[in-house]
């Protein structure tokens, strides 16, 4: 089955403890994205990766690293997390082939920092 | 500068009553345009697309037409289902990624 899977998908964590969050997509897509969502605001972009070895920042991505060493797999990590960090975080995938756009996502990781 | 607008939320209806979430976006050219639903407790998943201007995208009842005079795909069901419910997220293709609006969500009572 196609899909995206992301781990874990709740945490309650601490400020300043080290956290990551994974994303694993087997559709070879090229293509990959963090997001993260909060209420009034919508989806905004963190971080997002063209393949292999290529991230660039999205619209927030003050906080967070990324990391794309394989292609199916691209990690979020919060080195010192913080409470404004507490959201709700997706992971996306999309092929670049054809212009398709089409994103598929992951079921969401619920994140909260005290 | 280029974006994503949708009407605000929440939307409650009745079962059976007509539904339009409004979206209009401002871009250069025409860009393919999208409708995400967000059932709760998942992720977002594709309803429907229109990748050129007067296309019709059309899922599971939804519709939303490419109006390239009036840069606008608004969402339309003739009658909504409890199941309905959820947050839809109007979004513009750029380039490779995806511009969204802020999300709608939707309430649907028996």
């Amino acid at each position: 089955e196609a899909q995206v899977t992301q781990n874990p998908r709740y945490l309650i964590t601490v400020t300043g403890k080290k956290l990551t969050v994974t994303c694993s997509q087997n559709m070879n897509h090229e293509y990959m994205s963090w997001y993260r969502q909060d209420p009034g605001l919508g989806l905004r972009q963190i971080y997002y990766s063209m393949n292999v070895e290529v991230t660039d920042k999205g619209d927030v991505p003050e906080g967070y690293k990324v990391s794309r060493k394989e292609k199916r797999n691209f990690p979020l990590i919060l080195e010192s997390p913080s409470p404004n960090q507490t959201s709700l975080y997706f992971c996306a995938s999309q092929s670049l082939a054809g212009g398709n756009n089409e994103q598929f996502f992951g079921p969401g990781t619920r994140l909260t920092v005290l | 500068g280029d974006s994503v607008t949708q009407m605000e939320g929440p939307v409650t209806l009745s079962e059976e009553a007509f539904l339009t979430i409004n979206c209009t976006y401002t871009a250069t050219g025409y860009p393919s345009l999208f409708w995400y639903v967000q059932y709760p407790g998942e992720g977002l998943q594709l309803l429907l697309k229109a990748t050129k201007a007067d296309d019709k995208g059309s899922n599971k009842g939804f519709e939303a037409t490419y109006r390239k005079e009036t840069t606008s795909f608004h969402l339309e069901k003739g009658s909504v289902q409890v199941s309905d419910s959820a947050v839809y997220f109007c979004a513009r293709a750029e380039e490779y990624q995806l511009i969204w609006g802020a999300g709608t969500k939707l309430i649907i009572k028996p």
